[in-house]
């Protein structure tokens, strides 16, 4: 088992729908969560962390944590052509002390 | 916001040479930098983490010998790919943290190395 999945994709939604992105980890201690977006040919850059249970909110983007289930989400409000990247799952986990990402969902948002 | 400098950000050598990329925290000091590898449609995979003033800590399987860390200050560490071959081309990034162990990390803009 991956310690962190995600489906690659690509998840098509229409300009304006809402995108739900989704994530399962497998180490039970982890404590930290991150949603990070990546451009083609260009490093990831981090759009949202999440420490707790519940959501977490920041303008068109929504950060959702289950730690119970080990499910992580992100979802993209009003989706725009602009939000089409691939955007990486990232956790933190302090018995290893060492981020580690999935393998990255495609996100293709149409005009 | 945190701000960490790559350079460069492509190169292209010939087999067997040596190339050195820096990484550098512009506004803040990063006592841990992180070095990771990503190849074409693959995620992030992370190479070794570098202290300050300490050896790097490598993950299983990245030879220590070929790829040279040094983090010299807190706030510039370097990458040195020894005796560079075709299947070291890869995308190279590097990162840091300014808040600690477990919370966000900014990424550099990355090294495409293309060796021929």
């Amino acid at each position: 088992q991956k310690e962190v999945e995600q489906n690659s994709g690509p998840l098509s939604v229409p300009e304006g729908a809402i995108a739900s992105l989704n994530c399962t980890y497998s180490d039970r201690g982890s404590q930290s969560f991150f949603w990070y977006r990546q451009y083609s040919g260009k490093s990831p850059e981090l759009i949202m962390s999440i420490y707790s249970n519940g959501d977490k909110e920041d303008g068109r983007f929504t950060a959702q944590l289950n730690k119970a289930s080990q499910y992580v989400s992100l979802l993209i409000r009003d989706s725009q052509p602009s939000d089409s990247a691939t955007y990486l799952c990232a956790v933190f986990s302090g018995g290893y002390q060492k981020v580690t990402f999935g393998t990255g969902t495609k996100l293709q948002v149409i005009p | 916001g945190a701000v960490v400098s790559q350079h460069p950000s492509w190169v292209i050598c010939k087999s067997g040479t040596s190339v050195k990329i820096e990484c550098r925290s512009l506004d803040f000091q990063a006592t841990t930098m992180f070095w990771y590898r990503q190849f074409p449609k693959q995620s992030l995979m992370l190479m070794a983490t570098s202290n300050e003033g300490s050896k790097a800590t490598y993950e299983q399987g990245v030879e220590k010998d070929k790829f040279l860390i040094n983090h010299a200050s807190l706030t510039l560490s370097t990458l040195t790919v020894t005796s560079a071959h075709p299947e070291d081309s890869s995308f190279y990034i590097c990162s840091a943290t300014s808040g600690g162990m477990g919370y966000g990390y900014t990424f550099g803009s990355g090294t495409r190395l293309t060796v021929v």
